[in-house]
């Protein structure tokens, strides 16, 4: 079956920006994450969501960042006013319940110039 | 962000060679997990654990759950080119409860 996937796989942008990446999780499963991984960095969790609420967002590193997922599948990661710093690969990972096994995508490239 | 430590941060091993890696916390973990990372794609779970002194073997891979519950290590026998990528270790405080948190990772380069 399909995995996780994101889109787009690669966003540059400038400065000031804003941007939004998506997330569409393996059919059926109930718990979504975000994750950031800076280069030579291992993944730093951002938030997750257990069904349609975000039941710990406390890695999100600004009130810059936001993430929705309205209707308990594909989620939006939103990143208003982008900075030099926003730069990174973001991962999106779910899994069946909250505490199995996660299934990460591919990756968003966000590049701000 | 909190972050395992994780060495050696890159290795370069003979075809054949065994290798062993590890990560330790000044935390207590009460899961510990292993991933790898090929360019481009995200991680791939390779092993879990979830009991202090746990040995788990998935293949050629071994990985244990240390007994102070404050690291790991992950081993791989007789390496092969397709072993090549990032090896990440992650933790988790309170299983089910706390997000996961991740090494730095290590670089494995393997010389057929």
């Amino acid at each position: 079956g399909a995995g996780v996937s994101q889109t787009p796989s690669n966003k540059v942008t400038e400065k000031g920006k804003y941007v939004e990446l998506r997330c569409d999780p393996i059919s059926g499963h109930t718990a979504l994450y975000w994750y950031r991984q800076s280069l030579g960095q291992g993944p730093e969790f951002l938030i997750y969501f257990q069904g349609t609420g975000a039941a710990d967002d406390s890695g999100l590193p600004n009130d810059r960042f936001f993430a929705v997922r309205p209707e308990g599948s594909v989620s939006t990661l939103k990143i208003q006013r982008t900075e030099r710093g926003d730069s990174a690969v973001y991962l999106c990972a779910s899994s069946l319940n909250w505490g199995e096994t996660q299934y990460f995508g591919p990756g968003t490239r966000l590049l701000v110039l | 962000g909190q972050q395992l430590n994780q060495s050696p941060q890159s290795m370069f091993i003979q075809e054949g060679e065994d290798v062993s890696m590890n990560c330790t916390s000044s935390s207590i973990f009460n899961t510990w997990l292993w991933y790898k990372q090929d360019p481009g794609e995200g991680p791939v779970l390779l092993i879990a654990l979830y009991k202090a002194g746990e040995l788990t073997s998935n293949g050629r891979l071994t990985a244990q759950f240390g007994i102070t519950r404050k690291d790991s290590f992950l081993n791989i026998s007789a390496s092969i080119p397709s072993d090549v990528g990032i090896y990440f270790c992650a933790g988790q405080e309170n299983s089910g409860n706390t997000p996961l948190v991740f090494g730095k990772g290590t670089r494995l380069s393997v010389i057929a």
